[in-house]
């Protein structure tokens, strides 16, 4: 069965400095992957999905940036982090059909 | 775009009583996902429906499929401490270039 894996668990960064996120995925191959994002006890904020190698769809404008360079690799980024950025990052694949599966999230804060 | 309504926000309910939450849309969809996350995880899977009018259980949660497939609803009997968390109505994408769409969550607190 499909794993995800997010690194790192918790993250505490500057207003400023640089960002990134790494999702790794087992079990599975040419999976759909997603990135969402969500504020203390609010919803989940799609930012990015690809369907495959070095495909990238943006939901939102910001100054984040994803990035896929192996089929179970996932990547988010940011070059200059801000307040509103923090949050909890959720990694999710999906097969093209069935359920979503969520990976374990990465808190950040950006202080 | 689609959009599902889901409802209500938020409940505080107290230990043993019954949950009710609900998903609408002005789509129709094939199928209708509940998830659960709990405080700090990612969501997990909770039940699937793929049959209108499908009434499936996991445990003390019931949910079903409504008929005219543009609702679900999500039923809890008898809530303990650990039901606390955010529950998500999800229907996936239609096609490999689509998105999984998401209700904005019901948030169950459980007072003492």
């Amino acid at each position: 069965s499909q794993t995800i894996h997010q690194w790192p668990a918790t993250l505490v960064q500057p207003v400023g400095s640089p960002l990134s996120l790494e999702c790794t995925v087992e079990g599975t191959s040419n999976p759909n992957l997603y990135w969402y994002r969500q504020a203390a006890g609010r919803g989940l904020q799609l930012l990015f999905y690809s369907v495959g190698i070095g495909q990238i769809s943006s939901e939102v404008p910001q100054n984040l940036s994803a990035s896929r360079p192996q089929d179970r690799q996932f990547i988010l980024s940011s070059k200059k982090l801000l307040l509103s950025d923090s949050g909890f990052y959720l990694c999710a694949l999906w097969m093209g059909s069935g359920e979503l599966f969520f990976g374990e999230g990465s808190r950040l804060t950006v202080l | 775009g689609q959009q599902l309504n889901q409802s209500p926000q938020s409940m505080f309910i107290q230990e043993g009583e019954d949950v009710s939450m609900n998903c609408t849309s002005s789509s129709i969809f094939n199928t209708w996902l509940w998830y659960k996350q709990d405080p700090g995880e990612g969501p997990v899977l909770l039940i699937a429906l793929y049959k209108a009018g499908e009434l499936t259980s996991n445990g003390r949660l019931t949910a079903q499929f409504g008929i005219t497939r543009k609702d679900s609803f999500l039923n809890i009997s008898a809530s303990i401490p650990s039901d606390v968390g955010i529950y998500f109505c999800a229907v996936p994408p239609r096609n490999r270039d689509d998105k999984i769409i998401f209700g904005k969550g019901t948030r169950l607190h459980i007072l003492p």
